[in-house]
């Protein structure tokens, strides 16, 4: 089956600092991504659409400045946080479409951020 | 934009009894509509979806129900198990046809099953 990777699993970073999250497709090539917030006992929130080779598409409410979206290529996205703050500490996880595919979406294992 | 609403917030069931769970959504072209269960700091595993073609779709324990007049779907667990225990998410995709389909999830469900 379709498998995506995160890393890193978990990550605590100083306040003020940035950070990398990469969401790889191990056996499938993804024209599409999506990236995810889930805030503990919630539900999983879509922040970002991420094209191959063209911009991401962020939803209302997200700072395209502060969360930083590169698809450079068709088995890896990442996502960068900026400046983080204590309230950008969440569960970060991504999913990918295959070309092949049009509707599953497969779900990287997500990233725990936490900023002290 | 797409909403989905989802009830119950918390169910708790005997083992081998059945759950059921229930999801609206609000955007009548929403034609994709995926099952998730996630586990506690893990991914959402899909379990079952259904496309807006059929009404009803079974896979061993597991069954789906959608009513497109009324804008509803629903899960069907029978036989609970302990092992069913996690929050479960239902899901509306919003994509038009053929392009890749963005999700809105529901707010989820904590199903606990009592041995």
């Amino acid at each position: 089956g379709a498998v995506v990777s995160q890393h890193p699993s978990r990550v605590i970073c100083k306040s003020g600092t940035s950070v990398k999250i990469e969401c790889r497709s191990l056996d499938f090539q993804a024209t599409t991504m999506f990236w995810y917030r889930q805030f503990p006992k919630q539900s999983l929130m879509l922040m970002a659409t991420s094209n191959e080779g063209s911009k991401a598409t962020y939803e209302q409410g997200v700072e395209k400045d502060k969360f930083l979206i590169n698809h450079a290529s068709l088995t890896l996205s990442t996502l960068t946080v900026t400046s983080a703050h204590p309230e950008d500490s969440s569960f970060y996880i991504c999913s990918a479409i295959s070309s092949g595919s049009l509707n599953e979406q497969y779900f990287g294992p997500g990233t725990r951020l936490t900023v002290t | 934009g797409e909403n989905v609403e989802q009830h119950p917030s918390t169910l708790s069931v005997q083992e081998g009894d059945s759950a059921v769970i229930k999801c609206t959504y609000s955007d009548s072209a929403s034609n994709y509509f995926p099952w998730y269960k996630q586990e506690l700091g893990k991914r959402p595993q899909l379990i079952i979806d259904i496309r807006s073609n059929v009404g009803e779709k079974k896979d061993q324990r597991i069954a789906v129900t959608l009513n497109k007049t009324a804008k509803h779907f629903s899960l069907h667990i029978t036989e609970t198990q302990p092992e069913d225990s996690a929050v479960y998410f239902c899901a509306a995709s919003i994509g038009p046809s053929g392009s890749a389909r963005q999700l809105t999830f529901g707010s989820g469900t904590q199903l606990t099953v009592l041995p």
